[in-house]
Order: C-alpha cells, then sequence, then structure tokens
C-alpha cells in the first residue's frame, strides 16, 4: 500500500520566512502525490498535485525519487497559509487503501 | 454550486441509537468514501464504493455500515453509536479511483458533519 510520513506535526513561522512542509513516501511503483489542505472551518480541499507541477498560491512540490519525497514549499509564508496541511497518496492500482499522513499544522505568525 | 453536500452538518444522537448521515454529489463520480476524523487528527478512510462495488477497508468497525443506492447520494449508518464514535464524518468523490490520469483520482471533499454522541 501507498504510505507517506510528515515528520512535523507543527511548523510555525513567521509571516515572510519560507516554509517547507516535509512528506516522505514509501511504496513501489510510480508514486501518485497530493497536498491537500483544510482551512479553519472550511473543507479539505486539494492543494496540487505531483503531475501538474503547478503553484497554487505560491506553494510548490517536488517530487524526488532519490530521496522518497514530496515537500511542499512556499518561498515567503503568508498568514492566510495558517492551515492543517496533508500529504496524501492517490489509490494504487490494487485500489488499497488511500492514506493521508498525519498532517502538519503550519502556523504563520506576524 | 456545492459539488459534495453533506446533510446534516451537525447531528446530535444518543448513545446506542442508529444514526444516518448522508453524502450527495452532483459530479457524476465513480467513487464515493467515507472517512472519519477526529479532533488533531488526518482523515481516516472508512470505505469507499467504486460505483455499486463496497470496500470496505479491514480496521473499519462493524458498526459503521454504507449504502450507496444510486451515483448520487451514498449513506453512512451507524448502528450502534459510542461515545468514541463522536467525530467528523467527511465524504468526498472522486472520478476514478486508481487511473494513470492524477486528475481522475482527485478527491472533493463535502463540508462534513459533526456527529456528536450523548
Amino acid at each position: 500500500a501507498q504510505r507517506v510520513t510528515q515528520p512535523e506535526k507543527l511548523l510555525s513561522v513567521f509571516k515572510g520566512a519560507p516554509v517547507e512542509l516535509k512528506c516522505n513516501y514509501s511504496y513501489s511503483g510510480s508514486p501518485e502525490l497530493f497536498w491537500y489542505v483544510q482551512y479553519s472551518r472550511q473543507r479539505l480541499q486539494l492543494l496540487l498535485r505531483h503531475i501538474s507541477r503547478e503553484s497554487i498560491k505560491g506553494f510548490t512540490a517536488d517530487l524526488n525519487k532519490g530521496e522518497t519525497s514530496f515537500h511542499l514549499k512556499k518561498p515567503f509564508a503568508q498568514e492566510e497559509d495558517s492551515a492543517m496541511y496533508y500529504c496524501a497518496p492517490g489509490m494504487d492500482q490494487a485500489g488499497t487503501a488511500l492514506i493521508f499522513g498525519k498532517g502538519t499544522t503550519l502556523s504563520v505568525s506576524s | 454550486d456545492a459539488m459534495v453536500i453533506q446533510n446534516p452538518r451537525y447531528q446530535v444522537t444518543q448513545f446506542g441509537k442508529p444514526v444516518t448521515l448522508s453524502c450527495s454529489q452532483t459530479l457524476n463520480h465513480n467513487v464515493m468514501y467515507w472517512y472519519q476524523q477526529k479532533s488533531s487528527q488526518a482523515p481516516k478512510l472508512l470505505f469507499h464504493y467504486y460505483d455499486k462495488d463496497f470496500n470496505n477497508e479491514a480496521d473499519t468497525p462493524d458498526n459503521f455500515q454504507s449504502r450507496r443506492p444510486n451515483t448520487s447520494f451514498c449513506f453512512l449508518d451507524i448502528r450502534s453509536p459510542g461515545l468514541g464514535d463522536a467525530a467528523m464524518y467527511l465524504c468526498a468523490t472522486s472520478r476514478d479511483s486508481y487511473h494513470p490520469m492524477p486528475s481522475e483520482s482527485e478527491q472533493y471533499f463535502g463540508p462534513g458533519t459533526r456527529l456528536t454522541v450523548t
């Protein structure tokens, strides 16, 4: 089964500081990875997916197969980035469980 | 514009009294998921349907059941809620489960139903 690990439960930074939320994955085959975000009192929503190499709200995430990582980065944090962030794999070919990482709370203060 | 709708948003039930949570979608997606999310924890998948095919997670208690009468609706039934079942229940949909195109397995979440057990 595809699994991800988010080692940090909480990340506190000051506004304008760079942010890196860590995610490591472990499974065979081609990984399919997403970052989801949950702002306070809002629904869980997709932030970005690795295949599209997009930048959403200034966030990017590069798949590093050598390090088996998919870290989420933003060069300058904003207060509105404060939220819970989950790294998640897509469903694998066997259709086994999609198991979210435990999540990292990002707190950005001024 | 709501694509994944969950009703009610807040549900209070008594210990041991059966309760049903509902989810509907306007996306015509093949897959529907139910997650349980307890305070400060990640969502935990309970089960999912691919069309009418039901897929239960191994550690989902028997107390939790699900029904999907048609493409648009999916229900979560808790037969005898315990205090430990108090949580946010999230419904999500995706066009496909495993698919070479990640956009096909992207999940769209509902706002959740917060269940309180008294």
